[in-house]
This record gives structure tokens, sequence and C-alpha cells, in this order.
């Protein structure tokens, strides 16, 4: 069986700080790794993965993830925050040998203050 | 916009009935995926078809259904619904190959009074 957690809730922080979601997974295999972000009364937008190769993934709107094979995480990271981004974030993952069935963490609201 | 269409946007309906949700995933993805997101149970995957075929099963209900028709378009059938049933569904579509990122329509809100 494959899990994700997202540990916290809400985090808060002031625009033009950098800022950190966190996401721990399990699964068997290899896992491929998803963050998406969703905004009020809207769908799941991608922002990126990880598949294979360099931890560190660039993705859209400036965010960047890393994944930590040792320590089972897959931290979404953006270097300086906007008001923007407020919105609540999903980490998902699926192991390389499940098919496609994804797995969605609980999801993690952002606040981005002025 | 993901280029995923979901129709309708909105529904509300009483318990007991049936109601039928319609995706059309994008141009050239065979996948279709089908999630429910809920307050107590957040986002859980119902069930995918690839090329109208079913591939994999979630935590869908009996009382759910799901087909993939010819022109790829899917289909989500509800039936004898709770008060429970009410959430934000969730089509998503991908690529044919490899492990893509699977792309999510705006969703449908089903109230059941």
């Amino acid at each position: 069986a494959q899990s994700v957690a997202q540990p916290e809730d809400q985090v808060n922080v002031a625009e033009g700080n950098p800022l950190t979601v966190k996401c721990t997974y399990s699964v068997s295999g290899n896992p491929y790794l998803f963050w998406y972000v969703q905004y009020p009364n809207r769908g799941l937008q991608f922002l990126l993965k990880y598949i294979t190769g360099d931890n560190l993934v660039k993705g859209s709107y400036g965010f960047e993830a890393e994944f930590n094979k040792s320590q089972t995480s897959f931290h979404l990271k953006k270097p300086s925050a906007l008001v923007s981004d407020s919105a609540l974030y999903f980490c998902a993952v699926r192991a390389n040998n499940a098919g496609n069935m994804l797995t969605f963490g609980g999801g993690t609201r952002l606040m981005v203050k002025p | 916009d993901s280029g995923v269409t979901q129709t309708p946007k909105h529904l509300i309906t009483a318990t007991g009935q049936r109601v039928t949700l319609r995706c059309s995933p994008r141009s050239g993805d065979l996948s279709v995926y089908w999630y429910q997101q809920s307050l107590d149970q957040g986002l859980q995957f119902l069930i995918q078809y690839y090329n109208g075929e079913e591939r994999a099963k979630g935590n869908i209900l009996e009382r759910f259904s799901a087909q993939q028709f010819p022109d790829l378009h899917s289909e989500l059938n509800l039936s004898s619904l709770e008060l429970g049933d009410s959430a934000l569904y969730f089509c998503a579509s991908s690529a044919p190959t490899g492990p893509d990122e699977q792309f999510f329509g705006p969703g449908t809100r089903l109230t059941v009074l």
C-alpha cells in the first residue's frame, strides 16, 4: 500500500520569505512523486514531478521540490513567496509498478500574508 | 485550462436519486481517472479507465459505476445517493505512455439533500 503524509494542515508565511510545504511518503518500489495546487472552486493544477534523476526538481510558478530517498520526503519549496501563492497544496505518490493510481496527502493550506 | 472538461459544474439532488457525471479528457489522452474530494475523506481515487477498459479500482462504492466510451469520454454514475455522497468529483486524464502527470478537470460539485 502507498501513502502520503502532509504533517501541516496550514503553513503561514510572509510575502517575500521562503516557503516550505512538507511531504513524506511510503511506497513499495521506486516512487513517482507529484505536487498539485488547488485554488478555491478550481480543479487541481500540476506543479511538478519527480520520476528519476536529479533530486531537485523545478516546476511551475517558481516552485521546486527536493526528493530525499533516505528520509522518504518530497518537500515543496519556493525562495520568495507571493500572496497569490495562497492556495491548497497536495502531494501525491505512486509506485513505479502500481499502475497510474495516485495517492494524495491530506493537503496543506498555504497562507501568504502581505 | 487543463483541457479536461466536466459537466455539469453543480448538481443538486435528493437522497435515493441517481446522477451521471460526464468527463472529456484532453485530446490524445487515453486514460481517465475519477476522484472524490470531501472534507472528511480528502482526495480519494475512485477508478481508472484506459482506452475503454477498466484499469484500476480504488475506494469506489458498489452504488457507483463508470464507463469510458469509444470517443474516450467517461461517465461516472452514482445511484441510491446518500447525504454522505455530497462532494467534489474530479476527472483527470493522462498521456498514453510513461509516468506522466494527470491533468484535472474543474470538477462537479454534488450536493445531496
